[in-house]
């Protein structure tokens, strides 16, 4: 088992629409969970963090963390065709003092 | 200011080539690092520095050398490598880590090498 899964997509979407990002991990005590934004040729972008269970919302942005199930999401409303791209998940894992990435999901939002 | 800055863009060397990567750094950040990234899969860790000192080494090949001459700067040392070794090259720069938790990381542009 991975220890951050993501589904590779292509997740496609039209423009306006709400994109629903997922991410599970495997170790029960991670604490730190990150969102990334990649284009395609370009580096990773840093676009959310969340520490605790709950919403945390920024702009468009709206990260879910779920401890208990060991998942962590990304909501963008009004989806624009300028958020196509790879979303990398990436969590801290106990005993390793660097993150650890998901394998990245591709989001294509349709104009 | 959440810059990091990484020189060259780009990096064509040959094998018996030496060459270097630098990356800089101004967020007062103590802990940096370097991944490499193929293409369509997500950045792996190769080295951690923190408070200057390395920290963690992914039992990266000798070919790949770093090196940290200040809290700013970062420099990977390129020798005899490999074509498999073309890849994306990523600089990153946080906060120091704590045992069970992270701080946001904040990555350079990349240097793009290939290795002919």
């Amino acid at each position: 088992q991975k220890e951050v899964e993501q589904n590779s997509g292509p997740l496609s979407v039209p423009e306006g629409a709400i994109a629903s990002l997922n991410c599970t991990y495997s170790d029960r005590v991670s604490q730190s969970f990150f969102w990334y934004r990649q284009y395609s040729g370009k580096s990773p972008e840093l676009i959310m963090s969340i520490y605790s269970n709950g919403d945390k919302e920024d702009g468009r942005f709206t990260a879910q963390l779920n401890k208990a199930s060991q998942y962590v999401s990304l909501l963008i409303r009004d989806s624009q065709p300028s958020d196509s791209a790879t979303y990398l998940c990436a969590v801290t894992v106990t005993g390793r003092r660097a993150l650890t990435f998901g394998s990245g999901t591709r989001l294509q939002v349709q104009p | 200011d959440t810059e990091v800055t990484q020189t060259p863009k780009h990096l064509v060397m040959g094998m018996t080539n030496k060459k270097s990567l630098k990356c800089e750094q101004h967020m007062g950040h103590r802990a940096m690092y370097w991944y490499k990234q193929k293409a369509k899969k997500p950045p792996e860790l190769m080295f951690v520095y923190s408070y200057e000192k390395l920290s963690i080494n992914e039992s990266v090949p000798s070919r790949f050398s770093p090196e940290c001459p200040n809290s700013s700067l970062l420099n990977l040392h390129l020798h005899a490598l490999q074509p498999e070794d073309s890849a994306l090259y990523l600089c990153a720069s946080s906060q120091i880590p704590g045992l069970k938790s992270s701080y946001e990381q904040y990555f350079g542009p990349g240097t793009r090498l290939t290795v002919t």
